[in-house]
């Protein structure tokens, strides 16, 4: 069974700091991995994605894939209290495959 | 952007009413929609996957009889909740796709259904 596995957190950290999410999967041969974002009672936002080694840049949001290693994470510079959410990671490994999303890690921003 | 909409937002109904949630991508041709469901504090959950013009694929432990997906276009998706009870109450949430599961997945903002 392929897998995806986020810390729950929460993770806090202050304002104006880097948050760092890392998420790792199972399946070697996966192929794409997505970054939601869902504010509670909200549906999850797509925030980046990325499908070869090394990082995505999209403002203040990077994304860094290993697939040597099997993790993704996301980094969040200059961090504000309304990036407080919960960040989904979520994994495909191609053609009509069912996606897989990780349960969510919980950043907190405090001001 | 990819726009997915989804309606309605709020749902409160009496023990069994048949719900039905319409979900429409605005901007682009949906190749695949994808119907979730999630508990307060907890991790989405699939329930399904509708691809246009053929039957939907349910996911184990998940009746079929009783939410009714129809994909009858590329931009429309609908889930019937048949005879909802107080545990049907959720979020439920759509989503779509241009092409296979290499492209993000868009999502609706979601429907409250409460069920009295």
């Amino acid at each position: 069974q392929k897998e995806v596995e986020q810390n729950s957190g929460p993770l806090s950290v202050p304002e104006g700091a880097i948050a760092s999410l890392n998420c790792t999967y199972s399946d070697r041969g996966s192929q794409s991995f997505f970054w939601y974002r869902q504010y509670s009672g909200k549906s999850p936002e797509l925030i980046m994605f990325i499908y070869s080694n090394g990082d995505k840049e999209d403002g203040r949001f990077t994304a860094q894939l290993n697939k040597a290693s099997q993790y993704v994470s996301l980094l969040i510079r200059d961090s504000q209290p309304s990036d407080s959410a919960t960040y989904l990671c979520a994994v495909s490994s191609g053609g009509y495959q069912k996606v897989t999303f990780g349960t969510g890690t919980k950043l907190q921003v405090i001001p | 952007g990819a726009v997915v909409s989804q309606h309605p937002s709020r749902v409160i109904c009496k023990s069994g009413t048949s719900v039905k949630i319409e979900c429409r991508s605005l901007d682009f041709q949906a190749t695949t929609m994808f119907w979730y469901r999630q508990f307060p504090k907890q991790s989405l959950m699939l329930m399904a996957t509708s691809n246009e013009g053929s039957k939907a694929t349910y996911e184990q432990g998940v009746e079929k009889d009783k939410f009714l997906i129809n994909h009858a276009s590329l931009t429309l998706s609908t889930l019937t909740v048949t005879s909802a009870h107080p545990e049907d109450s959720s979020f439920y949430i759509c989503s779509a796709t241009r092409g296979d599961s290499n492209q993000p997945q868009h999502f609706g903002d979601g429907t409250r259904l409460s069920i009295l």
